[in-house]
C-alpha cells in the first residue's frame, strides 16, 4: 500500500509571496503519477499539477511548480506570487501508473493574506 | 473539458433511512468510477471502485451492505447509504477516469451527507 505524507496542516503566506507545500509518499512501484490538488471552500477538487514518475523534469503551471526527487519519494509544491485565491486546502497525491486510485495525503491548508 | 455531476449537493436524512447519491459523466463514457469519502477537516479516503456491468470492488474496512454502489450506464454510478446512521454523515465525492489513459480523473463537486 502507498502512503502519503503531508507534515504540514497549515501555511500561512503573504500575498505575492513564495510558499512551498511538502510531501513524501512510499511506495515500491516504479511507475506512477504524483498529483497536487486544491480543493477550495467550495470542495470542488481542483487539479493544480502532475508528474509522470518517468519524467526526470520537474511539472510547471504558471505559478505552480514541483520539485520532484524520485529517490527521496519527495514531491513539494511551490507556489509563487501567491494570490488571495490560491486560499484553500492542497492535497499531494499517489497514483500507480494508471490504475486511476488516488492515495491522498492529509492535506496542508494555505492562507494567503492581503 | 469532461464533466461530472453529482447530485444532490446536500441531503439531509433521518436515521434508518437510506439516501441515493448520483454521480454522472456529462460528455463521456466512464466504465469506472470512484467513490470517496471525506470527513470534515480531513483527507479524501477511497471506498470503492465501481464497475459498468459488474459488481462493485470495496475498499478494505468499507461495508459494502452499507454503501450499495450500482454502475447501471456507461454514464452513471449511485452510491446508496443504506439504513444511515449519524456516523455516515459525511462528504461523498466521485470521479471518473478521462479518456486519455493518462492518469487524468475528473471530480464531482461532492454530496453532503447530513444523517440526523
Amino acid at each position: 500500500a502507498q502512503t502519503v505524507t503531508q507534515s504540514q496542516p497549515e501555511m500561512s503566506v503573504q500575498e505575492a509571496e513564495t510558499v512551498t507545500l511538502s510531501c513524501t509518499y512510499d511506495t515500491s512501484e516504479n511507475n506512477y503519477y504524483l498529483f497536487w490538488y486544491k480543493q477550495p471552500p467550495s470542495r470542488q477538487m481542483i487539479l493544480v499539477i502532475r508528474q509522470e514518475a518517468y519524467k526526470q523534469q520537474n511539472a510547471t503551471e504558471n505559478r505552480f511548480s514541483v520539485n520532484f526527487q524520485k529517490a527521496a519519494k519527495s514531491f513539494s509544491l511551490k507556489i509563487s506570487d501567491s494570490q488571495l485565491g490560491d486560499t484553500a486546502m492542497y492535497f499531494c497525491a499517489f497514483m500507480k501508473h494508471v490504475d486511476y486510485k488516488l492515495s491522498f495525503g492529509a492535506g496542508t491548508t494555505v492562507t494567503v493574506r492581503a | 473539458g469532461a464533466v461530472v455531476s453529482q447530485h444532490p449537493s446536500r441531503v439531509i436524512c433521518k436515521s434508518g433511512t437510506s439516501v441515493k447519491i448520483e454521480c454522472r459523466s456529462l460528455d463521456f463514457q466512464a466504465t469506472t468510477m470512484f467513490w470517496y469519502r471525506q470527513f470534515p477537516k480531513q483527507s479524501l479516503m477511497l471506498m470503492a471502485t465501481s464497475n459498468e456491468g459488474s459488481k462493485a470492488t470495496y475498499e478494505q474496512g468499507v461495508e459494502k451492505d452499507k454503501f450499495l454502489i450500482n454502475h447501471a450506464s456507461l454514464t452513471l454510478s449511485t452510491l446508496t447509504v443504506t439504513s444511515a446512521h449519524p456516523e455516515d454523515s459525511s462528504f461523498y465525492i466521485c470521479s471518473a477516469p478521462g479518456q486519455g489513459a493518462d492518469g487524468e480523473l475528473f471530480f464531482g463537486e461532492g454530496s453532503r451527507l447530513t444523517v440526523l
